[in-house]
């Protein structure tokens, strides 16, 4: 079952500008991770923002989480033209087993 | 390195004939897991393993077998291929508990 939507589908960016991505989810969350996927490549972890966080930065990347409205954005600040990929958030809504579920994904343009 | 690694990385089959998609971690993980992106679907999980001689349904997985008799391994079984099993196909692992997932870098099958 589909848990996470990200929103936009799509987004094109100059190379500098922020690029910021939204995802939200149905059900209550132990995690929320997000993911990048370099065209048809294997998916690559970039942040585990727990339940009871608000916010967690790792480099240019700023994760937010809102559990109240069930939401979550990813921010990429100063994007370079590198930071073209697919971004997918995951949530981890399982109580007992481990059941990790991906939204579609952003797919995102960085024009050099 | 540590890698999740899938074997083939391409397949093209027929109908009906029987094939495994291998998948082997270096990492010690007990967490495991196949999924499946389409166009359009996203990421969909077919089956999970939590640890050795354990394994559970993800949410597509008619079609598809499994073992996990090593930890380091945990083949994809398909017994019958049929046209609508081509997709790209991803296995991942983790070290369970709830941690980020590690990517194989995919096998893009193709049924006729």
């Amino acid at each position: 079952s589909q848990q996470g939507e990200e929103d936009p589908q799509a987004l094109s960016i100059q190379e500098g500008e922020n690029a910021t991505m939204n995802c939200s989810y149905k059900t209550s969350i132990n995690n929320l991770q997000w993911y990048r996927q370099n065209s048809g490549r294997g998916l690559v972890h970039l942040i585990l923002i727990r339940s009871n966080e608000r916010e967690k930065h790792s480099g240019r990347l700023r994760v937010t989480l809102d559990t109240s409205k069930k939401s979550s954005s990813l921010l990429i600040t100063a994007s370079r033209a590198a930071d073209t990929a697919s971004y997918f958030c995951a949530t981890d809504s399982g109580a007992g087993s481990y059941q990790l579920t991906f939204g579609k994904g952003t797919k995102l343009s960085v024009i050099p | 390195e540590a890698q999740v690694t899938q074997n083939p990385r391409y397949l093209i089959t027929v109908t009906g004939k029987k094939l495994t998609v291998t998948c082997s971690q270096n990492m010690n993980h007990e967490y495991m897991s196949w999924y499946r992106q389409d166009p359009g679907l996203g990421l969909r999980q077919i089956y999970y393993s939590m640890n050795v001689e354990v394994t559970d349904k993800g949410d597509v997985p008619e079609g598809y077998k499994v073992s996990r008799k090593e930890k380091r391994n945990f083949p994809l079984i398909l017994e019958s291929p049929s046209p609508n099993q081509t997709s790209l196909y991803f296995c991942a692992s983790s070290l369970g508990g709830r941690s980020p997932l590690h990517f194989g870098n995919g096998t893009r099958l193709t049924v006729t």
